[in-house]
């Protein structure tokens, strides 16, 4: 069965500092990765996928994420952390046959000013 | 483009009560899901249409819940009887395709007292 692995239930990082916010999945097969933010009382918006080509995959608010196939990780970083950035961030999973879109457990980013 | 459209936003309802919930996904989306999202968790795949067809309903308590997309387009999620563990708020997600992103709707907002 997949799985995603959020290990950090929250990072806090001070505004201006480089933001890390850590994946990784289980799955047969080539993974599709998906990162989204959700904002309070609000859905999930995407931010960025990983379908094949560049391990290096960028998106939306200046986020990008790094595909690891040895480490099986997918990370969201952004270099400057904002205050509008304090969200829950989910990662998900889904193998290459389509099956069900999997997430992990979020993580809460606190950017303090 | 309009996004996924959910109603009701939000619903109180006593326990042994039944409440359902409607999704119209965005135009053209042949995958539809569900999701359940209680308070602190990620989201959990209730189950998954393409089309009319359900490709994944594993999680799915099928003794008190169940969905249908009878055109392919429209869904309904029904709970009868709901439980107090049934409070969370429920999910709907649509995607063009198996292998890329799903876009999600605000959901609704369950409380079971």
């Amino acid at each position: 069965a997949q799985s995603v692995a959020q290990p950090e239930d929250q990072v806090n990082v001070a505004e201006g500092n480089p933001l890390t916010v850590k994946c990784t999945y289980s799955v047969s097969g080539n993974p599709y990765l998906f990162w989204y933010v959700q904002y309070p009382n609000r859905g999930l918006q995407f931010l960025l996928k990983y379908i094949t080509g560049d391990n290096l995959v960028k998106g939306s608010y200046g986020f990008e994420a790094e595909f690891n196939k040895s480490q099986t990780s997918f990370h969201l970083k952004k270099p400057s952390a904002l205050v509008s950035d304090s969200a829950l961030y989910f990662c998900a999973v889904r193998d290459g046959a389509g099956n069900k879109l999997t997430f992990g457990g979020g993580t809460r980013v606190l950017v303090k000013p | 483009e309009a996004g996924v459209a959910q109603s009701p936003r939000y619903k109180i309802i006593e326990k042994r009560q039944s409440v359902a919930f409607w999704c119209n996904p965005i135009s053209g989306h042949a995958t539809l899901y569900w999701y359940q999202q209680i308070l602190g968790q990620g989201p959990k795949l209730l189950i998954q249409f393409q089309n009319n067809g359900v490709v994944d309903d594993s999680q799915l308590p099928k003794d008190r819940f169940s969905a249908e997309r009878l055109k392919g387009v429209d869904s309904t999620l029904k709970i009868q009887p709901a439980k107090l563990e049934d409070s969370a708020v429920y999910l709907c997600a649509s995607s063009s395709l198996q292998n890329t992103e799903a876009f999600f709707g605000q959901g609704t907002r369950l409380t079971v007292v």
